[in-house]
């Protein structure tokens, strides 16, 4: 069964400094990997995807993630937090049978001026 | 162009009524997943639908329907309303159903219910 666990509920950075969302997969498949970012009362955006192709993926807003199948994770990453980045983060994992996403619980990271 | 609509932005039901919520997806998209996202919890799985077919089911009891029209719109229906459906109910459209396809997320309603 695909699960992913996202290891820390909340993060606080300050402005300009790196910021790091930790998630890490389970998967019988070469997984299709995503993080998507939720402002308050807003909808889900896509933030960047993994299909298979390269490790390091490059995503919208300065952010990236490296999938690392021998430690099966996939973190996120951002060199200088933004005020605007304050937001949930989900990593998502995509069921291969069904095609359904498999929600994280979600890291809210909280920007410090 | 138009992302996905969801209709409508919020409501409040009482226990034991029934709801219906809508969805457009983006033109040309013909897969359209529901998903149930209770406050401080990540969104999980209700349905899936591809040319107006079921494609998926989430582990959610029968009061849960949905179906897909022809231009490739949906609608969830929600019986016998309980206090613990509320949640922020999100619409996800996509090409069709692939495992590397992204899904586009609508704003979401949010249901309560009294």
């Amino acid at each position: 069964a695909q699960s992913v666990t996202q290891l820390d509920s909340h993060v606080s950075v300050s402005e300009g400094t790196p910021v790091l969302l930790r998630c890490n997969y389970s998967s019988s498949y070469s997984p299709s990997l995503f993080w998507y970012v939720q402002h308050p009362n807003k909808g889900l955006q896509l933030l960047l995807k993994y299909t298979s192709a390269a490790t390091l993926v490059k995503g919208i807003n300065g952010f990236e993630a490296e999938f690392k199948k021998s430690e099966t994770s996939f973190h996120l990453t951002k060199p200088s937090a933004h005020m605007s980045d304050a937001a949930e983060y989900f990593c998502v994992v995509s069921d291969p049978g069904t095609y359904k996403y498999i929600f994280g619980t979600g890291t809210r990271l909280k920007v410090l001026a | 162009d138009a992302g996905v609509t969801q209709s409508p932005t919020h409501l409040i039901k009482t226990r034991g009524q029934h709801v219906t919520l809508r969805c457009s997806p983006i033109s040309g998209h013909k897969s359209v997943s529901w998903y149930q996202q209770v406050l401080g919890q990540g969104p999980q799985f209700i349905f899936q639908y591809y040319e107006k077919e079921e494609r998926g089911r989430g582990n959610f009891p029968d009061r849960f329907s949905a179906r897909q029209f022809p231009n490739y719109s949906s609608e969830l229906n929600v019986n016998a309303l309980l206090l613990g459906d509320s949640a922020l109910y999100l619409c996800a459209s996509s090409l069709v159903p692939a495992e590397q396809t992204e899904a586009f997320f609508g704003q979401g309603t949010r249901l309560t219910v009294v």
